[in-house]
């Protein structure tokens, strides 16, 4: 079964309007996760490792006041496009570790089902 | 170049076929490397991970060559649900470094009848 769920999975909204997306692990702490995005036809690109009771670290070009992600608790982060654009339309996802052991960056993520996010 | 590189295909293959995809990387320092398999409009799931003396899981093998940086995803019989995008990650070393994790830019595979 799952192990990360985001919600939600399709969301259409208007330019200028901020769009919250969540994402939780599922009987399982995650004091780190991760949120990528995916263009068409495109790899999957990280924009940020979101820390739970600290703030996030994004990576180079994304710009952190227009994706503000929020990692209140250990089970929940959330993303939240503010002023979306068209050009913000894309497939956002979400991973996380199931942690164990003393290797844990040997584990492989979980990703949530994804959300498909259409500015018009 | 890019830290993972991935030949894009697309691979068109007959049921029963096998098929390999080649993942080259970059950084001699990377420590462990996935195969995920995306579906179109879906999230990656795990495929498998690679481990060094190499993995099989039914009809998948995967290799790991260190030497020359490679890793390596061969189907047998191929069959039509195999039909996707294969993502090639690799991690490198650091603590707690998800975000050290890299993604190739996919092989698809489309197997047909």
């Amino acid at each position: 079964g799952a192990v990360v769920s985001q919600h939600p999975s399709r969301v259409i909204c208007k330019s200028g309007t901020s769009v919250k997306i969540e994402c939780r692990s599922l009987d399982f702490q995650a004091t780190t996760m991760f949120w990528y995005r995916q263009f068409p036809k495109k790899s999957l690109m990280l924009m940020a490792t979101s820390n739970e009771g600290s703030k996030a670290t994004y990576e180079q070009g994304v710009e952190k006041d227009k994706f503000l992600i929020n990692h209140a608790s250990l089970t929940l982060s959330t993303l939240t496009v503010t002023s979306a654009h068209p050009e913000d339309s894309s497939f956002y996802i979400c991973s996380a570790r199931t942690l164990g052991g003393h290797s844990s960056y040997n584990s492989p993520l979980h990703f949530g089902n994804g959300t498909r996010l259409t500015v018009t | 170049r890019k830290e993972v590189e991935q030949d894009p295909g697309p691979f068109n293959v007959p049921e029963g076929a096998t098929v390999a995809f080649n993942c080259t990387y970059s950084n001699s320092a990377s420590q462990s490397f996935f195969w995920y398999r995306q579906d179109c409009r879906k999230e990656p799931k795990l495929l498998m991970s690679v481990y060094s003396s190499g993995n099989e899981d039914g009809r998948f093998t995967a290799q790991l060559n260190r030497a020359s940086q490679y890793i390596s995803l061969l189907i047998r019989d191929s069959k039509l649900s195999d039909s996707a995008t294969y993502l090639c990650v690799v991690n490198n070393r650091a603590q707690n470094a998800g975000n050290m994790l890299t993604f190739g830019g996919g092989t698809r595979l489309m197997v047909k009848p």
